[in-house]
């Protein structure tokens, strides 16, 4: 069975540009989470979504923005990137919504900006 | 606030027992995680802790006191491959976000021959 995928794996910007990132969960979870990770650090809560809708928000600016589609895959977009957005955005998947289930990440995708 | 620390560094090794710790503050307390993390992959799943007490997965171990607000990893017989990050995270505790894991800055794990 597939994981989780991400699409692209790195990915090069300069400042004031805009990325969308995109991930498909494994096969039957509906749940898909964002996480950025900067080097040397954890990773942090940026969304959670399920069933289409926004279940979840951590303390990112409005330049960050995500959606879910019907087939549960998710894209998250951020504008107007700014040097600290470099690091590697981590898409995870779990079943449900009822917060007991495991989180599985897939392989990330890595953004540098310039 | 949330908080969890875990040690930035440690060597062993290989053949080796090492046990990496987890402390965390939370306001309660929803489950805890262990991942590895190889150099630019992505965090793998370990275990996953609830109650208190051991739970044993092959070479890997996990424990959770809860009044402690402390965890283990226990990895025994140490292998070159074992050489990674982990990564102690655990579930918000408020019940409408549980889904949002907090996660520790990561324990560098580095096995020498």
């Amino acid at each position: 069975d597939a994981g989780v995928t991400q699409s692209p794996t790195h990915l090069i910007k300069t400042r004031g540009q805009q990325v969308t990132l995109r991930c498909s969960p494994i096969s039957g979870h509906k749940s898909v989470s964002w996480y950025q990770q900067v080097l040397g650090q954890g990773p942090q809560f940026i969304f959670q979504y399920y069933e289409k809708e926004e279940r979840g928000r951590g303390n990112f600016p409005d330049r960050f923005s995500a959606r879910q589609f019907p087939n549960y895959s998710s894209e998250l977009n951020v504008n107007a990137l700014l040097l600290g957005d470099s690091a590697l955005y981590l898409c995870a998947s779990s079943l449900g919504n009822w917060g007991l289930e495991t989180q599985y990440f897939g392989p990330g995708t890595r953004l540098l900006v310039l | 606030g949330q908080n969890i620390d875990q040690p930035t560094e440690m060597t062993a090794t290989e053949g080796a027992i090492v046990q990496i710790n987890c402390t965390y503050q939370t306001s309660g307390f929803n489950g805890l995680f262990w991942y590895q993390q190889h150099a630019g992959e992505a965090p793998t799943f370990l275990s996953y802790n609830v109650l208190d007490g051991l739970e044993e997965k092959g070479r890997f171990s996990s424990f959770l006191s809860r009044s402690k607000g402390y965890s283990y990893l226990l990895l025994k017989e140490l292998q070159m491959k074992d050489s990674a990050s982990y990564l102690c995270a655990v579930r918000d505790p408020r019940m409408d976000s549980s889904y949002k894991l907090i996660f520790g800055s990561g324990t560098r794990l580095l096995v020498r021959p």
